[in-house]
């Protein structure tokens, strides 16, 4: 069974790009959800799409968004990027809508921006 | 608010002895504890969890986390460090009022010495 894929798996932007990230889940998982982790300030949760809808969102700006695709796979968009949003973007795939079966990651996306 | 509070931030063990990592948490309900671990330049791989069933989890790899609910406390241990353990820990609570979002520690690094 396909784990959870993200991609790319590196990138480098420069400051006042935008990046488009990918994560495709488990096959039958409806639920993904975003973290991004850095050295300082660890792993932080972004947002969660469950159906195609955000339920929740963390505290980050609004270039920070996100979708969510009928076959559940889902993307994540930065705008304007800053050197800050230098990261490893993690993704997460579940089965349920509580967490049911626990939570599944990806291997990442390292996003560079110069 | 639930959160979770990683006691150590590095942990050093010699091969073939025991090892405890620890964790405190803090929910308003009965939580859902996880413990992940991170190799470098890897994503997160999920050892074992607590979903309020048995309060002595045994996960992958000879770990076991007991839950103790009258100390809030679920620490990892294994009985005999192998080098291969050496990597990041993250002990992670769920909060699933609504939507599945995960609250991470700050990570404990575990350093095994030959």
């Amino acid at each position: 069974k396909a784990g959870v894929t993200q991609t790319p798996r590196y990138l480098i932007k420069t400051r006042g790009q935008q990046v488009t990230l990918s994560c495709s889940p488990i096959s039958g998982h409806r639920s993904v959800s975003w973290y991004q982790q850095t050295p300082g300030q660890g792993l932080q949760f972004l947002f969660e799409y469950f159906s195609e809808t955000q339920r929740n969102k963390g505290n980050f700006p609004g270039r920070f968004s996100g979708r969510q695709f009928s076959n559940s796979r889902s993307e994540m968009n930065v705008s304007t990027l800053e050197l800050g949003d230098s990261a490893l973007y993690l993704c997460a795939s579940s089965l349920g809508p509580n967490g049911g079966g626990g939570y599944t990651f990806g291997s990442g996306t390292r996003l560079t921006v110069v | 608010a639930q959160s979770v509070t990683q006691l150590d931030s590095h942990v050093s063990v010699s091969e073939g002895t025991p090892v405890l990592l620890r964790c405190n948490y803090s929910s308003s309900y009965s939580p859902s504890l996880f413990w992940y671990v991170q190799h470098p330049n890897k994503g997160l791989q999920l050892l074992l969890k607590y979903t309020s069933a048995a309060t002595l989890v045994k996960g992958i790899n000879g770990f076991e986390a007991e839950f103790k609910k009258s100390e809030t406390s679920f620490h990892l241990t294994k009985p005999s460090a192998h080098m291969s353990d050496a990597a990041e820990y993250f002990c992670v609570v769920s909060v699933s009022e609504y939507g599945n979002k995960l609250v991470f520690g700050a990570g404990t690094i575990l350093r095994v010495k030959s």
